[in-house]
């Protein structure tokens, strides 16, 4: 079967940093994103690593080892604002038609004064 | 800047009934999808839909489930007879291609209601 496990809560204090972890199981793999979502809101777009290593992009990295079928997302420099879900979400692959992408279970991340 | 839009933002409905949700894809994406999320869990794909046609759809997508793009603009989702599990938030996305990062630009959703 597929599943993509995260931690279902995480807190921390502001101006910390986070780490969020993904562990993947799929049929196939091309790619793991990242996504955060606001209570009421729609996914919007993190993060992407199609290869093995960190990609950066301001106070987000997200890291991916493709050999541990592992993933994780590190937020910096939290600010209140940052206070949200943050899925991890697979692309099994590569077609003409599109990719749909496989979601995580969610962490809801928990920024406290 | 270009963003996906849906309507209602929150559609009541009786068990039984069909629903027709809406959405506009940004103009120049190819590719288009619908995924779920029951409240609280994850969100779930349902299908995704390219060059007219449905190209990846999921076990959840079955035959009361059907899309269409009935003009250059709008990318619907109908339920032909809801059910109580349907109650869910449905999401439309869509992206310009499946190079790069993928990524796939979400709409704010439509709060669908069976009683």
């Amino acid at each position: 079967g597929q599943s993509l496990e995260q931690p279902s809560e995480v807190t921390a204090v502001e101006g910390a940093i986070v780490q969020i972890n993904c562990t993947y199981q799929t049929s196939g793999f091309y790619g793991l994103s990242w996504y955060q979502q606001h209570d009421g809101g729609a996914p919007t777009f993190l993060s992407y690593n199609a290869l093995d290593g960190l990609e950066e992009t301001g106070r987000f990295s997200s890291f991916l080892s493709r050999s541990d079928s592992y993933g994780y997302l590190l937020l910096q420099e939290l600010q209140m604002k940052d206070s949200a879900s943050y899925f991890c979400a697979v692309r099994e692959g590569v077609t003409g038609g599109g990719n749909k992408l496989t979601f995580g279970t969610g962490t809801q991340l928990k920024v406290e004064l | 800047e270009p963003e996906v839009t849906q309507t209602p933002s929150h559609q009541v409905t009786q068990m039984g009934q069909e629903v027709i949700l809406r959405c506009v894809p940004i103009s120049n994406h190819l590719y288009f999808y619908w995924y779920r999320q029951i409240l609280g869990q994850k969100v779930e794909f349902l299908v995704s839909f390219y060059n007219n046609e449905i190209s990846e759809k999921s076990e959840i997508f079955d035959d009361q489930f059907s899309v269409e793009r009935p003009d250059g603009s709008n990318f619907t989702l109908k339920i032909r007879s809801t059910k109580l599990e349907d109650s869910a938030m449905y999401f439309c996305a869509s992206n310009r291609g499946t190079s790069g990062n993928n990524e796939q630009f979400f709409g704010p959703g439509t709060r669908l209601t069976v009683l």
